[in-house]
């Protein structure tokens, strides 16, 4: 149980394109999602908390407009990279949150090129 | 582009041997631990928690230990196989809701 899935696993775009990731939790639903950036050989950096029904709560330094969050359903979010550049280029990663003393469980990551 | 990033510390171990990976928490407000492997260009897997009123925990080869005394945290992994080569990442849940944070991570390299 509490499988993740997040799609796609792989981009590669243009300088200035906008790019859609969607994380759904497909055995379970989620009010609470959660959106990572991960450089490598670091650990992970929380971007935003994706709250389904609301707006997303973002950490500092995070630009909501650069980063547009949607959690529409209780088992869908997305994060859309609005005109990407390449410093946008890296892996990121969703989870999803089950509950209080409970993990949260992660997709497999999107790793995003920007050229 | 992507920044440098740091090297992870790395403990290489050989086949067969227990594995022993630690995790320093600084907030004593957490109440949940949780221990995740992730694989290369792949998401964290959960391994294993524990909740802050227990020190120890056993799973399928794998034995967490908790001391709040000194806000210490490891991952005890028994006979290491070659799967088991990933990085190891603690994470502290509570002190600030639902969030997790996470420490640095250890690469764990399994020599045959």
């Amino acid at each position: 149980g509490a499988v993740v899935s997040q799609h796609p696993s792989r981009v590669i775009c243009k300088s200035g394109t906008s790019v859609k990731i969607e994380c759904r939790s497909l055995d379970f639903q989620a009010t609470t999602m959660f959106w990572y950036r991960q450089f490598p050989k670091q650990s992970l950096m929380l971007m935003a908390t994706s709250n389904e029904g609301s707006k997303a709560t973002y950490e500092q330094g995070v630009e909501k407009d650069k980063f547009l969050i949607n959690h529409a359903s209780l088992t869908l979010s997305t994060l859309t990279v609005t005109s990407a550049h390449p410093e946008d280029s890296s892996f990121y990663i969703c989870s999803a949150d089950t509950g209080y003393n409970q993990p949260q469980h992660f997709g497999d990551g999107t790793r995003l090129s920007i050229l | 582009g992507e920044s440098v990033g740091l090297h992870l510390p790395t403990l290489s171990v050989q086949e067969g041997d227990n594995s022993i990976i630690n995790c320093a928490y600084s907030n004593s407000a957490s109440d949940y631990f949780i221990w995740y492997k992730q694989e290369s260009g792949k998401g964290p897997q959960f391994i294993i928690d524990i909740r802050s009123n227990m020190d120890k925990r056993q799973g399928q080869r794998v034995t967490v230990l908790l001391n709040k005394t000194v806000k210490h945290l490891s991952l005890q992994i028994a006979a290491t196989q070659p799967g088991d080569s990933a990085v190891y990442f603690c994470a502290e849940k509570g002190a600030a809701g639902n969030k997790l944070t996470f420490g640095g991570g250890t690469r764990v390299l399994v020599k045959p």
